[in-house]
């Protein structure tokens, strides 16, 4: 069965870098666009970025682009988020996400990870 | 960027009721639509894709409808265990945007 395990959160200062990571299996994770979606404490839910299933499409919120890189690694079946020049507003539950349809670059996600909490914090 | 809003914003209901969401798109999606469902302290769940197809494993008191900028979810006999956030999503084009959520509770 598909799984998706998030690793990688804690709690950062403001200004300092993190990485995420989701380690994909149960389908072939090279496969499939993936992405990060994002939620506040107590908020909805915000798209954050998409990597294409080999990598050579990326897009990004504007909120995270110039600070977030999304990439991923196919012979680890692992995704990344590296986050750079953490604010506040970036604390927040990360969840990486599959896509239903392999190789497109729109989709719906069909599978979502547990999540990851970072907390940007002095 | 295209921009999602929901109504209402929370709703109470009892089990057996039809409860209907609307979700509206700030400009045409066709039907790049999605629908999840979201229980406290856990992951989003999808439940519906192409604004009206279900998702394997969904129960099929879950229905969808809508195209061009106007959606519908609806739970047609609502039982214990939909009560929960139920969001909308637009995967027309990037950024990818979600609507606000609608929060279905026990009358």
């Amino acid at each position: 069965q598909v799984q998706l395990v998030e690793s990688g959160g804690g709690v950062v200062q403001p200004g300092r870098s993190l990485r995420l990571s989701c380690a994909a299996s149960g389908f072939t994770f090279s496969n499939y666009g993936m992405h990060w979606v994002r939620q506040a404490p107590g908020k909805g839910l915000e798209w954050v970025a998409f990597i294409s299933y080999d990598g050579s499409k990326k897009y990004y919120a504007d909120s995270v682009k110039g600070r977030f890189t999304i990439s991923r690694d196919n012979s680890k079946n692992t995704l990344y988020l590296q986050m750079n020049s953490l604010r506040a507003e970036d604390t927040a539950v990360y969840y990486c996400a599959k896509d239903r349809v392999p190789t497109v670059m729109l989709s719906n996600f069909d599978y979502w990870g547990q999540g990851t909490l970072v907390t940007v914090s002095s | 960027d295209i921009q999602m809003t929901q109504s209402p914003s929370s709703l109470s209901a009892s089990v057996g009721d039809r409860v209907t969401i609307t979700c509206r798109a700030s400009q045409s999606i066709d039907n790049w639509l999605a629908w999840y469902q979201q229980k406290p302290e856990k992951a989003p769940k999808s439940l519906i894709y192409g604004a009206s197809s279900l998702q394997s494993g969904v129960p099929s008191r879950f229905s969808g409808s809508g195209s061009g900028t106007d959606f519908t979810l609806t739970i047609s006999s609502l039982q214990p265990e939909d009560f929960a956030t139920y969001y909308c999503q637009q995967y027309n084009s990037y950024p990818f945007t979600f609507g606000p959520g609608t929060k279905v509770d026990i009358k």
